[in-house]
């Protein structure tokens, strides 16, 4: 089984709706990271959560929330999706220290009409 | 700012082909660089990463990277391409704040029989 997956895998839904992301991890990390990946703009931080009760802002979080339900799941919500937030989002893992390294989840495909 | 830099948006070569990817960061102190390959449809998988000592890094799959202090670069190397490296490429860069990871705008390889 993966160490990192999310659900849904694809999603597509109309502006103005609510949407949430789910990731979850078996991998026993501490943090984890929501990731959205556009054409020609790689990948950009969303939120990222050290533990369950610390959650920060990466550098696009507007129009975007999270939250951090347990040490292994991490939920990004869309409270009412606008067209330009259809993107490739990954979730992400790493451990505590300074190894840095980060396990991504298979992403979610989202496209908002 | 932390700042990660692929200049090469695409690059073609022939099946058997070397390969060199390049990548130029913009950090303050020795950085933690990465190497990331995004196939189509799936998440990202790590190649191979530098944190310090030997500046010449073996990764999976055959590929190697440079660290190069004087040029501010990490560029990817493989003495001969298979069809399945086809995918995308990203650089990055491990920050010591935040523990937050930097991306380049990614460079896709196409692998020509």
């Amino acid at each position: 089984d993966a160490d990192v997956t999310q659900t849904p895998r694809n999603r597509i839904t109309k502006t103005g709706k609510r949407i949430m992301l789910e990731c979850s991890q078996t991998k026993g990390h501490d943090r984890m990271y929501w990731y959205r990946q556009d054409p020609g703009l790689g990948l950009r931080l969303i939120y990222y959560s050290f533990d369950v009760k610390d959650i920060n802002k990466g550098e696009i979080s507007d129009g975007y929330s999270v939250s951090r339900q347990a040490q292994a799941k991490f939920s990004l919500s869309l409270e009412s999706a606008i067209p330009n937030q259809t993107a490739l989002y990954f979730c992400a893992t790493s451990e505590t220290g300074d190894t840095y390294e980060q396990f991504f989840g298979p992403g979610t495909r989202l496209t908002v009409l | 700012a932390q700042s990660v830099t692929q200049p090469d948006i695409h690059i073609t070569v022939s099946e058997g082909a070397s390969l060199e990817l390049r990548c130029n960061y913009s950090y303050g102190a020795t950085p933690y660089l990465f190497w990331y390959v995004q196939s189509p449809g799936q998440g990202l998988q790590l190649l191979l990463k530098y944190f310090s000592g030997d500046t010449l890094v073996q990764g999976i799959k055959g590929f190697e990277a440079e660290f190069k202090r004087s040029q501010s670069s990490f560029n990817l190397r493989k003495p001969s391409v298979h069809w399945s490296d086809a995918a995308e490429y990203f650089c990055a860069v491990g920050a010591f704040t935040g523990n937050q990871f930097y991306f380049g705008t990614g460079t896709s390889l196409t692998v020509i029989p």
